[in-house]
């Protein structure tokens, strides 16, 4: 079965400072990627998806992930990190075929940003 | 659109009695998800559905716990009896098959039900 890993439980970064949120997969082929944002008290959001082509995915709120076979990641990334990004981070992978219908999400990334 | 709603957003209740989480999807989606969410144990999957048919209920945690879809825009997750462990936020969450591909697309979140179970 497939599986996801985001190694960083909890990661802090001062405002304005570049941000990398970690994506590790277990799967046999590609898989269909996402990240999805939790902010306190809410249900997910997506914010970007890969299915297929160009490997560098841009998503909303200036996120971007890129997708990479060799490493069986999917890294999600922002250049300059705003106080309102402060939330938990979940990455999420999808297979084609019996259970196309849903996704298995990792553990969650909590961000805490400085001022 | 109004997005998933849920209902009650926040339940409290008391040991050993029978709850029931609502959730109405997105119009025109043909998936549909129950999650759990705890400190301890993260976002589970407890079940989901597909065309109003149960496709994977392998994440229910027990007999106490039952979901049902009678009708593409109506789902509930029922608990009886309650337990104390049950306590957590539930979220209802709704999808749609890609036209021609064998997958479903992004998943879209209710707000979820804060359950505390006394």
């Amino acid at each position: 079965a497939q599986s996801v890993t985001q190694p960083d439980i909890h990661i802090t970064v001062s405002e304005g400072a570049s941000l990398e949120l970690r994506c590790n997969y277990s799967y046999g082929a590609t898989p269909y990627l996402f990240w999805y944002v939790q902010s306190p008290g809410q249900g997910l959001q997506l914010l970007l998806k890969y299915f297929s082509g160009d490997t560098l995915v841009q998503g909303i709120k200036g996120f971007e992930a890129e997708f990479k076979r060799s490493q069986s990641s999917f890294n999600l990334r922002k250049p300059s990190v705003h106080w309102s990004d402060a939330a938990e981070y979940f990455c999420a992978v999808g297979i084609p075929g019996t259970n196309a219908g849903k996704s298995t999400f990792g553990d969650g990334t909590t961000l805490t940003v400085k001022p | 659109d109004a997005g998933v709603i849920q209902s009650p957003r926040h339940e409290v209740t008391e040991m050993g009695q029978e709850v029931t989480l609502r959730c109405k999807p997105i119009s025109g989606h043909d998936y549909l998800f129950w999650y759990r969410q705890t400190m301890m144990r993260g976002l589970e999957l407890l079940i989901y559905f597909n065309n109003n048919v149960p496709i994977d209920d392998s994440g229910m945690p027990e007999d106490r716990f039952s979901a049902k879809m009678p009708n593409a825009s109506f789902s509930t997750l029922k608990i009886q009896p309650s337990e104390p462990r049950d306590s957590a936020v539930y979220f209802c969450a709704s999808s749609r098959r890609t036209s021609g591909a064998n997958r479903a697309d992004t998943q879209y979140f209710g707000p979820g039900t804060r359950l505390t179970v006394l």
